[in-house]
């Protein structure tokens, strides 16, 4: 079972968009939500994170924004560039999950020039 | 500061043969993680160690075992490989025992044949 759910899985948009990747979860146990960005044959970086009690972060060009009610939550990027063309992954991790992250199945991002 | 280093970087091994991946945290974490990615997909928590204590574990057989070592670094050792143990594994630090923000390393690409 999928304990977060990612969508789309694929993105195309054009230079200075703004694509938005959206994350679903069940387990209200969560409480901890980051971001992150892998280009091909490296590890993933984190991005940026956010925590259950606000409901909109920004660092930079990226921005999460976090709807609790709904158990959604989605990555922004503003002003998109071709070297934001990587694989985006949410992920979520709680009290009750025994260190254990969970990852999103993950964005292709390809921003076009 | 160097990242998270890991070694070896690409490595090819045969079905039934054993395997042993290593870690180094980024100074001062003494929390690692290990993960598992195959191509496509999101990362798969298989092990955290944090004092080398597990403090974690995921939905993987009893052929995945790790330790942790007092310096912090870590092994994941694989046995009886199988075609689909073939991966990135990749390996994460964190400074506390909740691994909340935690760095990659770039990963050890696994092909079992």
């Amino acid at each position: 079972q999928q304990q977060v759910k990612q969508s789309p899985q694929s993105l195309i948009v054009q230079k200075g968009g703004i694509p938005i990747i959206n994350c679903a979860y069940e387990n209200t146990a969560f409480d901890y939500f980051p971001w992150y960005q892998q280009f091909p044959g490296k590890g993933p970086a984190l991005l940026i994170a956010i925590r259950p009690d606000v409901s909109e972060k920004k660092e930079g060009r990226f921005t999460i924004s976090f709807n609790k009610s709904a158990k959604q939550f989605s990555l922004h990027i503003m002003d998109s560039q071709p070297g934001d063309s990587a694989t985006y992954f949410c992920a979520a991790i709680g009290v009750d999950t025994g260190n254990q992250f969970y990852f999103g199945t993950g964005t292709s991002l390809t921003v076009i020039p | 500061d160097a990242g998270v280093t890991q070694s070896p970087t690409h490595l090819i091994k045969t079905r039934g043969q054993h395997v042993t991946l290593r870690c180094s945290p980024i100074s001062g974490h003494k929390s690692v993680s290990w993960y598992q990615q195959v191509l496509g997909q999101g990362p798969q928590f298989i092990f955290q160690y944090y004092e080398k204590e597990e403090r974690g574990r995921g939905n993987f057989p009893d052929r995945f075992s790790a330790r942790q070592f007092p310096n912090y670094s870590s092994e994941l050792n694989v046995n009886a490989l199988l075609l689909g143990d073939s991966a990135l594994y990749l390996c994460a630090s964190s400074w506390g025992a909740r691994a909340d923000t935690q760095y990659f390393g770039p990963g050890t690409r696994l092909t079992v044949l």
